[in-house]
């Protein structure tokens, strides 16, 4: 059973530029949920993608965009790339959209904007 | 609005000693209150979760302690070892459309010989 896996691990973009990051989902699991990691901070919730669709978004601007895959794998996407940006986006994976039974993280993308 | 909030910041305990960390909830429609653990350039992962219809849980080393009526729950640590250095984060989710996991701020154990 392999695990969530993102991609890339570090990424360096230039402000304004636009971003896409990768995540595979545990097998077995349909859902996925973005959080977005400051420094020193806890995880802030993005989005959630289940059967392709988001159904559930966090206090963050339409920049943020994200897909689901019919493979349950997602992306996410920032365009227009604010300084404040820079963050660990964190991509988990979890059996359904409504049931609490805890998320599969991966290890992240570490995002700097210069 | 922080909704979840986390106690101390930091801690520091020697190894074989007992870890506290404390964590206080304002939303009552929250329903299931996971632990996560992350180390440096890792995601976080599950360590123990706890519902409301239950005031403790205990796995191995790891124990919540949950109090309804004070809107609190608790984790703590016994015979901690320098292994369980790591970042602690308490959170809360409600049922509904989605899942969506409130973090609290984090704890950073310090576990020394």
């Amino acid at each position: 059973e392999t695990g969530v896996t993102q991609s890339p691990t570090h990424l360096i973009k230039t402000r304004g530029q636009q971003v896409t990051l990768r995540c595979s989902s545990q097998s077995g699991h349909n859902t996925v949920s973005w959080y977005q990691q400051a420094l020193g901070q806890g995880p802030q919730f993005i989005f959630q993608y289940y059967r392709e669709e988001e159904n559930g978004r966090g206090n963050f601007p339409p920049r943020f965009s994200g897909l689901q895959f019919p493979n349950y794998s997602s992306e996410l996407n920032v365009n227009a790339l604010e300084l404040d940006d820079s963050a660990l986006y964190l991509c988990a994976s979890s059996y359904n959209a409504q049931g609490n039974y805890g998320y599969t993280f991966g290890s992240g993308t570490r995002l700097t904007v210069v | 609005q922080q909704q979840v909030k986390q106690s101390p910041q930091s801690l520091i305990v020697q190894k074989g000693g007992i870890s506290i960390i404390n964590c206080a909830y304002e939303n009552t429609a929250f329903d299931y209150f996971p632990w996560y653990q992350q180390f440096p350039g890792k995601g976080p992962a599950l360590l123990i979760a706890i519902r409301p219809d239950v005031s403790e849980k205990k796995e191995g080393r790891f124990t919540i302690s949950f109090n309804k009526s004070a809107k609190q729950f608790s984790l703590h640590i016994m015979d901690s070892q320098p292994g369980d250095s790591a970042t602690y984060f308490c959170a809360a989710s409600k049922p509904g459309g989605y899942q969506k996991v409130t973090f609290g701020t984090g704890t950073k154990l310090q576990v020394i010989p």
